[in-house]
Formats: structure tokens, C-alpha cells, sequence
């Protein structure tokens, strides 16, 4: 199993441009998140997703979509990239939260706009 | 806000130390879990301790809860250079759906 894969790795972006931040997982998890972690602040939750065709907001949703398909994709879209955004973005899954099971994370998205 | 906060923010310790580090939140959890993470790595799971249990053990990790209190620790014995890492608490409230984590504890073991 790959578990969590992530891409890209690295990003620059330009203010005002948008991408998508790709999540993929191959455990057939219910569960998946998008957290970003900044310098003493932790992990935020941004989105997170219960399963195909649900998804809520977490702590800081704001400047960002998600949506779920797929069990298996859960991608992240910038709508227009601002240097507060400047982070690195980490995407997780797991079985489920009301069943405590815990999160496997990818090896995140180190984005940084100008 | 975050519902955990690590305490201390940084621990410098030789190899073969203990290493402790505490974990305070704030409302009603149904579990707290650990994680490590490495430079430059996404987080990896070490354990979950859930509502009802005070204590749990795995290999040189031992976890205790105290609910009374609202606060975690985590204790590494007989540490190793591989230990050294970020550590992190975090915790589900009550019938929810998110996991939030406090801010980390930075653990350098020198050899």
C-alpha cells in the first residue's frame, strides 16, 4: 500500500492564482482531512470529508474548496492564493473519528505564495 | 484556539534519558492520541488513549490521562538520537469529527 500520497511536493504561487492541492489514499479509509501547520500554530484543520459526496468545514476553511468524489481522492483548491495561505498543507484519512481510529497523514505540500 | 497545548515547547536531553512532556486541552474528549513528527515529514500515530483509561504503554512510550484534570503525558524512556522529533497531542471532542492538535513539543535526544 502507498497509504496518503500527496502532490505536489513543492509549490510557488503567484497572488491571485488558484491550483489544486492533490490527496490520494489507497486504504480504503472513510475519513480524510486537509490540515495546514504553520511555525508555532500547530496543525488547523481546514476541511474534512465523512465519505463520498460529504464534506465540512474545520477550524480555517476560508480561501479554500474541497470535494469528494472518490473514497480515494480528496483534493484541496486554492481559489486564489494570497501569502497568508504561504504553509504546508498536510492531508490525512482514517477509518473514522467516532471510532477513534487514528490518522495516517501523506508527507504534505510545501506551498509558498509570493 | 487550539484544544491541546504541549508543555514544554522544547526538551534538550541526553541519550538514555526520560523524556516527559504534557499535554493540557480544554472541553469533554473521547480520546487523545500522540503523534511524531520528523523533519520534513508528515505525522505518524503512536497511540491512543481513550476517555476511560488512565494509563497505556507501548514499547518505551507510556501514556497517562487524567481526565479530572483535562491533561495527557507522554513519557519516552531510555531515549535515542531517533527520538528526536516533534511531538504532538490531539483530541476529539465529544461526538465530533475533528481532530485538534496543540501546538508540539520539540525533542532533540543528543547523543
Amino acid at each position: 500500500n502507498a497509504g496518503v500520497t500527496q502532490t505536489p511536493k513543492f509549490q510557488v504561487l503567484k497572488t491571485g492564482q488558484s491550483m489544486t492541492l492533490q490527496c490520494a489514499q489507497d486504504m480504503n479509509h472513510e475519513y480524510m482531512s486537509w490540515y495546514r501547520q504553520d511555525p508555532g500554530m500547530g496543525l488547523r484543520l481546514i476541511h474534512y470529508s465523512v465519505g463520498a459526496g460529504i464534506t465540512d468545514q474545520g477550524e480555517v476553511p476560508n480561501g479554500y474548496n474541497v470535494s469528494r468524489s472518490t473514497t480515494e481522492d480528496f483534493p484541496l483548491r486554492l481559489l486564489s492564493a494570497a501569502p497568508s495561505q504561504t504553509s504546508v498543507y498536510f492531508c490525512a484519512s482514517s477509518y473514522g473519528m467516532m471510532v477513534g481510529s487514528p490518522l495516517h497523514f501523506g508527507n504534505g505540500t510545501r506551498l509558498t505564495v509570493t | 484556539s487550539q484544544q491541546g497545548e504541549e508543555d514544554p515547547q522544547a526538551l534538550s536531553i541526553q541519550e538514555g534519558e526520560n523524556a516527559t512532556m504534557n499535554c493540557s486541552y480544554k472541553t469533554s474528549i473521547n480520546n487523545l492520541q500522540w503523534y511524531r513528527q520528523n523533519s520534513g515529514r508528515g505525522l505518524v500515530h503512536l497511540i491512543l488513549i481513550r476517555s476511560n483509561e488512565r494509563e497505556k504503554h507501548s514499547g518505551r512510550l507510556r501514556v497517562t490521562l487524567d481526565t479530572s484534570k483535562k491533561s495527557s503525558s507522554l513519557l519516552i524512556t531510555a531515549s535515542r538520537a531517533a527520538d528526536t522529533a516533534s511531538y504532538f497531542c490531539a483530541t476529539d471532542k465529544a461526538a465530533g469529527n475533528k481532530l485538534t492538535f496543540g501546538g508540539g513539543t520539540r525533542v532533540l535526544v543528543k547523543p
